[in-house]
C-alpha cells in the first residue's frame, strides 16, 4: 500500500514536444504529491507539487494533473528543452507520518 | 539562497566499520530526513526527525542506523557496522514545517563500502 508506481521508465521527446510522466498510488493517507528533478551526481530538486484538493497546478512549462478518484497524477512538460533532460521522480507524502514514498523514476531525454 | 549541505561528498569505508554522515539543514527548518539512493535506483526514505526525535522510519532503518541532532545546526546519520549493501548515495533533506511540506535536498554523500 506504500507503493508509488511511475511510468514510463524512460522517455525520449523531441525539442518543443510535450513530455508526460504518470504516477499512481494506493495509500489514501498520502496528501501531498511533489515531483523532483534530478541531474546526474546531484540531489533531487523540487520541481512542482500539488495537494489533493486541486486537480491541476501549473508553474511555467510544468503542470501537474491530479485525479483523486483514480489515485493518479501526472507531470506534463510543455515545450520540452534539452536542458530538461534529467531523471524525474514523483513522490507521495503522508504529512501526518512525515514519510515520503518515491516512484522508480523516469529518465527523460529531450533531443535537439 | 539557503541550502542543505552534506559532508563528506564521498566516504569510503571497510565492511564492519562505523560511519557518520553529516548534514547541515537549512536554518529554521523543523523537519529533517535521510534518504538513500542505490546507484541507478529510486530514492528510498530512511527516517524523518522532528522535535529531537524520530517521527517515522522505514524498514531499511534497522538497529544499525541511528540519527542525531547533536547541536542546533548538524543532523547526522550513523551506520554502526557497514555492509556492502549500504553502498549508496545518502541524501539529507529538510523542510520548514508549519504547513509547508516542500523538502530541500542536499547534494548527497556517496558511501562506498568495500
Amino acid at each position: 500500500q506504500q507503493q508509488v508506481k511511475q511510468s514510463p521508465q524512460s522517455l525520449i521527446v523531441q525539442k518543443g514536444g510535450i513530455s508526460i510522466i504518470n504516477c499512481a498510488y494506493e495509500n489514501t493517507a498520502f496528501d501531498y504529491f511533489p515531483w523532483y528533478q534530478q541531474f546526474p551526481g546531484k540531489g533531487p530538486a523540487l520541481l512542482i507539487a500539488i495537494r489533493p484538493d486541486v486537480s491541476e497546478k501549473k508553474e511555467g512549462r510544468f503542470t501537474i494533473s491530479f485525479n483523486k478518484s483514480a489515485k493518479q497524477f501526472s507531470l506534463h512538460i510543455l515545450d520540452s528543452q534539452p536542458g530538461d533532460s534529467a531523471t524525474y521522480f514523483c513522490a507521495a507524502y503522508n504529512t501526518n507520518a512525515g514519510k515520503s514514498t518515491f516512484g522508480d523514476g523516469t529518465t527523460l531525454t529531450v533531443k535537439p | 539562497e539557503p541550502e542543505v549541505t552534506q559532508t563528506p561528498s564521498h566516504q569510503v569505508t571497510q565492511m564492519g566499520q562505523e560511519v557518520i554522515l553529516r548534514c547541515v539543514p537549512i536554518s529554521n527548518h523543523l523537519y529533517f530526513y535521510w534518504y538513500r539512493q542505490i546507484l541507478g535506483q529510486k530514492v528510498e526514505f530512511l527516517v524523518s526527525f522532528y522535535n529531537n526525535e524520530i517521527s517515522e522510519k522505514s524498514e531499511i532503518f534497522d538497529d544499525q542506523f541511528s540519527v542525531e541532532r547533536p547541536d542546533g545546526s548538524n543532523f547526522t546519520l550513523k551506520i554502526r557496522s557497514t555492509k556492502l549493501e549500504d553502498s549508496a548515495m545518502y541524501f539529507c533533506a529538510s523542510n520548514p514545517g508549519q504547513g509547508i511540506y516542500e523538502q530541500y535536498f542536499g547534494p548527497g554523500t556517496r558511501l562506498t563500502v568495500t
